[in-house]
């Protein structure tokens, strides 16, 4: 019963692809994010929806598009992948109330050759 | 802008040693806090939170941490590292507000030898 689950759990495409992250939570939590590791562990915030609501859109090149089809989903699409997209992608999840613990799926691991 | 400074990016301690990881925090406002560990290719697993009440928060795996408001810090320790302790180890910060994101420090790689 994965709380939090990603998939695919390895990605690996060339250079110009169009690729897929999909993200499913269980919990019954109405806020989902996407968070970006780097090859330094360093981990910042991409996006987030509430009830399928965008709430929190960082500054990312504009080929990332999540899509939130219910608020237990929350899908990440990558147009022209580049070498710099490199990095895991954590999808995580929480209830929006000011005390919120957001829990984490395992990650997907994504190499751009 | 809130931001978390974690000092020292290698921790190397001995089984049985205590273990002590350093998070500092920038903010007017005291925010949330939080630390969570990784483990290689996994994904974060909550440690401990601090959000209001009692400035020592007890977490899992025998972890502890002190909010310290005067010095701004959230340092994470524990009494007796095991080798099952080796792993990443982040400190977070989020404004106490729905809906905002975790801001990570840059993490903390902890080694125990035998």
């Amino acid at each position: 019963d994965t709380a939090v689950s990603q998939t695919p759990k390895y990605l690996v495409t060339q250079m110009g692809n169009d690729k897929s992250i999909k993200c499913e939570q269980n919990l019954g939590h109405d806020t989902m994010y996407w968070y970006k590791q780097d090859s330094k562990k360093f981990l910042k915030i991409m996006f987030s929806y509430n009830n399928k609501e965008l709430i929190i859109n960082e500054t990312v090149p504009n080929r990332f598009s999540p899509k939130s089809p219910d608020k237990a989903h929350l899908n990440l699409h990558i147009n022209s992948l580049e070498l710099g997209d490199s990095a895991v992608y954590f999808c995580a999840s929480s209830q929006l109330t000011s005390d919120e613990t957001q829990y984490f799926g395992p990650g997907t691991r994504l190499l751009v050759l | 802008a809130q931001s978390v400074t974690q000092l020292g990016s290698h921790v190397s301690v001995s089984e049985g040693a205590l273990v002590l990881l350093r998070c500092n925090y920038s903010s007017s406002v005291p925010p949330y806090l939080f630390w969570y560990v990784q483990y290689p290719n996994q994904g974060l697993q909550l440690l401990l939170k601090y959000t209001t009440g009692a400035t020592l928060v007890k977490g899992i795996n025998g972890f502890e941490a002190e909010f310290k408001k005067s010095e701004t810090s959230f340092h994470l320790t524990k009494p007796s590292a095991h080798m099952s302790d080796a792993a990443e180890y982040f400190c977070a910060v989020r404004p106490n507000q729905a809906g905002t994101a975790l801001i990570f420090g840059k993490g903390t790689t902890l080694s125990v030898s035998s």
